[in-house]
């Protein structure tokens, strides 16, 4: 079955700082891979998703993420971040049965420090 | 598209309780899906539509649980009766079949069983 690993479970930052979250998948085909985030409060919110194509996607809120296939990674990055970024950061992998299953990682939880 | 639509936002109750939470997913979306988020087990697929028919529940936690789908539009989730350990929040999301397994959520409802 695939599976979704997030090895930071806190990550802090500095204002203006550059982010990456990592992201590690398994899957035996092409994965659909997505990163969602989760404001305090909220509901988890799409980024960013990959499914084919350019290996680098754009997201919204200036996010962006590169899959590369030899390290079954799907990293998250921004070149600047904002202290209304801090959020919880989910990265998420089609299921390979179908049903538009998506297995989730645990999360990463960013802080922004002024 | 107003998004998916959950209510209440917040719900608190007595154990033993019913309690009954509410969902529209967005139209034309195939798939419709309930999670639970808590801090000690992150976020659970408790289970998943498709074309308002239960596809897998193995993530319903206990008979007390249970949910409906009466048309493409409204899916209920119940829990009869409630129990202190069911606090969590309760996230509906919908996706697009034949798209890229892209789940839209909504708010959550927080439910807080005393």
């Amino acid at each position: 079955a695939q599976s979704v690993t997030q090895p930071d479970i806190h990550i802090t930052v500095s204002e203006g700082a550059s982010l990456e979250l990592r992201c590690n998948y398994s899957y035996g085909a092409t994965p659909y891979l997505f990163w969602y985030v989760q404001s305090p409060g909220q509901g988890l919110q799409l980024l960013l998703k990959y499914f084919s194509g350019d290996t680098l996607v754009q997201g919204i809120k200036g996010f962006e993420a590169e899959f590369k296939r030899s390290q079954s990674s799907f990293n998250l990055r921004k070149p600047s971040v904002h202290w209304s970024d801090a959020a919880e950061y989910f990265c998420a992998v089609g299921d390979w049965g179908g049903g538009n299953k998506l297995t989730f990682g645990t999360g990463t939880q960013l802080k922004v420090e002024l | 598209d107003a998004g998916v639509i959950q209510s209440p936002r917040h719900e608190v109750t007595e154990m033993g309780q019913e309690v009954t939470l509410r969902c529209k997913p967005i139209s034309g979306h195939d798939y419709l899906f309930w999670y639970r988020q808590t801090m000690m087990r992150g976020l659970e697929l408790l289970i998943y539509f498709n074309n308002n028919v239960p596809i897998d529940d193995s993530g319903m936690p206990e008979d007390r649980f249970s949910a409906k789908m009466p048309n493409a539009s409204f899916s209920t989730l119940k829990i009869q009766p409630s129990e202190p350990r069911d606090s969590a929040v309760y996230f509906c999301a919908s996706s697009l079949a034949g798209g890229t397994y892209e789940q839209y959520f909504g708010p959550g409802t927080r439910l807080t069983v005393t």
